[in-house]
């Protein structure tokens, strides 16, 4: 079985551009999130997808971020204008679809290693 | 929301000493406490976790205790080897899941 994709794998680009990410869940996860992990600090949530609907986007940090899910598949992650403090990793992470306790294993994707100079 | 504090930040042991790792959290509702490994240039892995209703789990070498009272919990690894250096992430979720800033673990061989 695949896991979470994502890509690319590193990003270098400079203040004020745009970067968008991409992540491939694992086929039939209904369940999407994404993570932003800043240098030595916590992994932080940004938001949730289920299907392609935003379930949860409290963590999102403001309206330069911006996260689709068309046709409940893959999801995109774009940063637009890019600012110095959105370095970071960014992860994916998928999981089934469900109400239960079964639902809640995350699988995560390797992460984009964003650098914003 | 939840806030999850995770201690220590770095911790060295010797081959086949044991190693722990204790977080905290803030929200009582919280029911879910996995437990994730991230080696070096990979993925975080999920390798434990616990929910609510249990005070104890073991796989192997790894075990994992919740305490709902004083609301923290905390990971095990006895015997450890090379290996198992990485970075460990606690976590704890009420209806999303909330991180702790991760503890660099190495093993000296």
């Amino acid at each position: 079985e695949a896991g979470v994709t994502q890509f690319p794998s590193h990003s270098v680009i400079e203040k004020g551009q745009t970067v968008t990410l991409r992540c491939d869940p694992i086929s039939g996860h209904d369940n999407l999130y994404w993570y932003r992990r800043v240098m030595g600090k916590e992994i932080k949530f940004l938001l949730h997808f289920v299907k392609e609907s935003k379930q949860d986007e409290s963590g999102m940090p403001n309206n330069r971020f911006l996260a689709e899910r068309t046709g409940g598949t893959y999801s995109t992650l774009k940063v637009q204008p890019a600012e110095l403090e959105d370095s970071g990793v960014y992860f994916c992470a998928s999981s089934q679809y469900g109400q239960g306790t079964a639902s809640y294993e995350q699988y995560f994707g390797p992460g984009t290693r964003l650098t914003v100079t | 929301g939840e806030n999850v504090e995770q201690h220590p930040s770095t911790l060295s042991v010797q081959e086949g000493d044991s190693a722990v790792i204790k977080c905290t959290y803030s929200d009582s509702a919280s029911n879910y406490f996995p437990w994730y490994k991230q080696e070096l240039g990979k993925r975080p892995q999920l390798i434990i976790d616990i929910r609510s209703n249990v005070g104890e789990k073991k796989d192997q070498r790894i075990a994992v205790t919740l305490n709902k009272t004083a609301k923290h919990f905390s990971l095990h690894i006895t015997e450890t080897q090379p290996e198992d250096s990485a970075v460990y992430f606690c976590a704890a979720r009420n209806y999303k899941l909330s991180f702790g800033a991760g503890t660099t673990v190495t093993v000296r061989a």
